[in-house]
């Protein structure tokens, strides 16, 4: 059974830009929550999604958004740059919201310039 | 953000010494969780506990649940050079799927 993908693995913008981070779950898993992990803060969530629908939200600013297609797959949007955006950003995925275990995808490296 | 204080915050050890690492919490979890990260990876689940006082094992790691709820501990018997990486503890609280993370133990092993 494949694993959590997530693409770009690799991204540079620069302040001020927008990007847009994407992310497949394992097939058959229907919660996808996503975390950023810099090496001052740790990993901190950002939110999830179950069924199209955000379920919970971390302390981040309205410019992290994200949503959830019908088919589980899930994007992550961060408008107008700043440079502690600078992160890797970890997607993870649970058959559902109750489910405990959650399985990271390698994650989207992200530099702001 | 909140992370739950992990110690020590890193270790030197030679190949097949046993390493001991634990998390604590202000707040108290229903779940515990351990993983490990490689360099470039996502962190991978190792072992998963559900009840205070639970020890539960996975080859050569053994983890167990607090019985205040409030802190986990992580033994790697023998240890090896793959053993390299980071290892974040989680906890979980209610049916919600935030994990809570620690601030990470990095093992290094030597030969």
């Amino acid at each position: 059974k494949a694993g959590v993908t997530q693409t770009p693995r690799y991204l540079i913008k620069t302040r001020g830009q927008q990007v847009t981070l994407s992310c497949s779950p394992i097939s058959g898993h229907r919660s996808v929550s996503w975390y950023q992990q810099t090496p001052g803060q740790g990993l901190q969530f950002l939110f999830e999604y179950f069924s199209e629908t955000q379920r919970n939200k971390g302390n981040f600013p309205g410019r992290f958004s994200g949503r959830q297609f019908s088919n589980s797959r899930s994007e992550m949007n961060v408008s107008t740059l700043e440079l502690g955006d600078s992160a890797l950003y970890l997607c993870a995925s649970s058959p559902l919201p109750t489910s405990n275990e959650q399985f990271f995808g390698p994650g989207t490296r992200l530099t702001v310039l | 953000g909140q992370q739950l204080n992990q110690s020590p915050q890193s270790m030197f050890i030679q190949e097949g010494e046993d390493v001991s690492m634990n998390c604590t919490s202000s707040s108290i979890f229903n779940t515990w969780l351990w993983y490990k990260q490689d360099p470039g990876e996502g962190p991978v689940l190792l072992i998963a506990l559900y009840k205070a006082g639970e020890l539960t094992s996975n080859g050569r790691l053994t983890a167990q649940f607090g019985i205040t709820r409030k802190d986990s501990f992580l033994n790697i018997s023998a240890s090896i050079p793959s053993d390299v990486g980071i290892y974040f503890c989680a906890g979980q609280t209610g049916t919600a799927s935030k994990l809570t993370f620690g601030t990470g133990t990095r093992l290094q092993v030597t030969l």
